[in-house]
């Protein structure tokens, strides 16, 4: 079957313009997460979504950072007033559950910020 | 809250040789404990995992994994190398009551002919 799939795989804005990353997970999954993958941070959690519960934001660097996922199914992460440090891969995973089940990741989205 | 510390940043090999990628790790509850593989320009995509029972784990393309609770540590090998091979890995941990995944800096192998 499909597997995660994010939209654009890449984009290019300039500093101080916002953006909208997306991410289909695999159809069923009720749990979706945000990573990001950087050169200085490594790979870094940044939000979780399981089924109707409030998300956990406790990853998310500041502010700019915001995530919502529309009836269960898909997100978007919106960066408002991007900055240089923006600049990363943004990865999406999704699982059927949580913990010792695994996270099936997408191909990523790679921002660059100019 | 848990770490994890992978021991090598490069690790160069040739083709048909043995390669093993060390990974400690360190946290105060259980865990579970994964290796992931990112080839260039790719998500991750899981290698193997350990979650209970049997401490040496198999997992796709020839990959094994043996944990080691009194070292904490959860190395990876595999006994000959392909091209193919050449890649980005990651051991990664979760605490067993949490979800958020825990990576570690990664390794990157570099398969040679």
């Amino acid at each position: 079957g499909a597997g995660v799939s994010q939209s654009p795989s890449n984009k290019v804005t300039e500093k101080g313009k916002d953006v909208e990353l997306r991410c289909d997970p695999i159809s069923g999954h009720t749990a979706l997460y945000w990573y990001r993958q950087s050169l200085g941070q490594g790979l870094e959690f940044l939000i979780y979504f399981q089924g109707n519960s409030a998300p956990d934001k406790s990853g998310l660097p500041s502010d700019r950072f915001s995530a919502e996922r529309t009836g269960g199914s898909v997100s978007t992460l919106t960066i408002q007033r991007t900055q240089q440090e923006d600049s990363a891969v943004y990865l999406c995973a999704s699982s059927t559950g949580t913990g010792l089940y695994e996270q099936y990741f997408g191909p990523g989205t790679r921002l660059t910020v100019t | 809250a848990q770490s994890v510390t992978q021991l090598d940043s490069q690790v160069p090999v040739f083709e048909e040789a043995p390669v093993e990628l060390r990974c400690n790790y360190s946290s105060s509850v259980s865990v579970y404990l994964f290796w992931y593989v990112q080839y260039p320009n790719q998500g991750l995509q899981l290698l193997l995992k350990y979650l209970s029972g049997s401490t040496l784990v198999k997992g796709i393309n020839g990959f094994e994994a043996e944990f080691n609770k009194s070292q904490t540590s959860f190395h990876l090998r595999k006994p000959s190398v392909h091209i193919s091979d050449t890649a980005e890995y990651f051991c990664a941990v979760v605490r067993s009551n949490d979800y958020k995944l825990s990576f570690g800096a990664g390794t990157t192998v570099t398969v040679r002919a």
